[in-house]
């Protein structure tokens, strides 16, 4: 049974930089799109970006200056850059993988707070 | 950017059916904008219950299904059940990025 686990700092000060990792386990690494998203509080879901297992990203262009999406294969792991965060980057941050046109496996999230 | 679009909320009786749609504002959604459905229930991570317009996640239930209606991705429920109730949100692919809509509110009364 494929898992992912997002983890991370849960408080970053505004203008620094958000950092999170996601596990991924029970599954292959390869082969797959692997995607983080984002959901302010009491708000909708937000693509941020993916990285192909071959190397390839694309990012949302509202986000495209500050974001960088990387994989560390040796360790099954996805990882999320957001640079220069705002207040407006509060949100929960989920990881999910994708085949076949489909986002099927998702992460339970990441909640991350930005404050002084 | 572009815009997905769904109904804010709907409301529907146990036992009944319902349609929620997904639009964009680029024009009809085609097959090409591979279609993704998930529902997410309060405090709890979405989860997928349709891709590729109509093809089911393994654990989708059957009363689920999707498909293109008038121009826009469409989800139906055949015989709604209380634990339905939930947020849903559609998922556009759009010129190799991927968009989602604003969610509807599906609420069981």
């Amino acid at each position: 049974q494929v898992q992912l686990q997002e983890s991370g700092p849960g408080l970053v000060k505004p203008s620094e930089t958000l950092s999170l990792t996601c596990n991924v386990s029970g599954g292959s690494f390869t082969n797959y799109y692997w995607n983080w998203i984002r959901q302010p509080p009491g708000k909708g879901l937000e693509w941020i970006g993916y990285m192909y297992y071959g190397g390839s990203a694309n990012y949302n262009p509202s986000l495209k200056s500050r974001v960088t999406i990387s994989v560390d294969t040796s360790k099954n792991q996805l990882l999320l850059t957001l640079t220069s965060v705002t207040a407006a980057d509060t949100a929960v941050y989920y990881c999910a993988r994708e085949r076949s046109a489909g986002m099927d496996y998702w992460g339970p999230g990441a909640l991350v707070t930005v404050s002084s | 950017q572009t815009v997905v679009t769904q109904e804010p909320s709907l409301t529907v009786s146990p036992g009944g059916t319902v349609t929620l749609t997904c639009a964009s504002s680029t024009g009809a959604v085609t097959s090409g904008y591979y279609p993704n459905w998930f529902q997410q229930k309060p405090g709890q991570a979405p989860r997928a219950l349709i891709y590729s317009t109509s093809s089911k996640q393994s654990w989708t239930p059957a009363r689920f299904s999707g498909s293109l209606l008038g121009g826009k991705a469409a989800l139906t429920l055949s015989g709604v059940q209380p634990e339905d109730e939930a947020v849903y949100y559609c998922l556009l692919y759009h010129g190799g990025g991927r968009v989602f809509g604003g969610g509807t509110r599906l609420t069981v009364l």
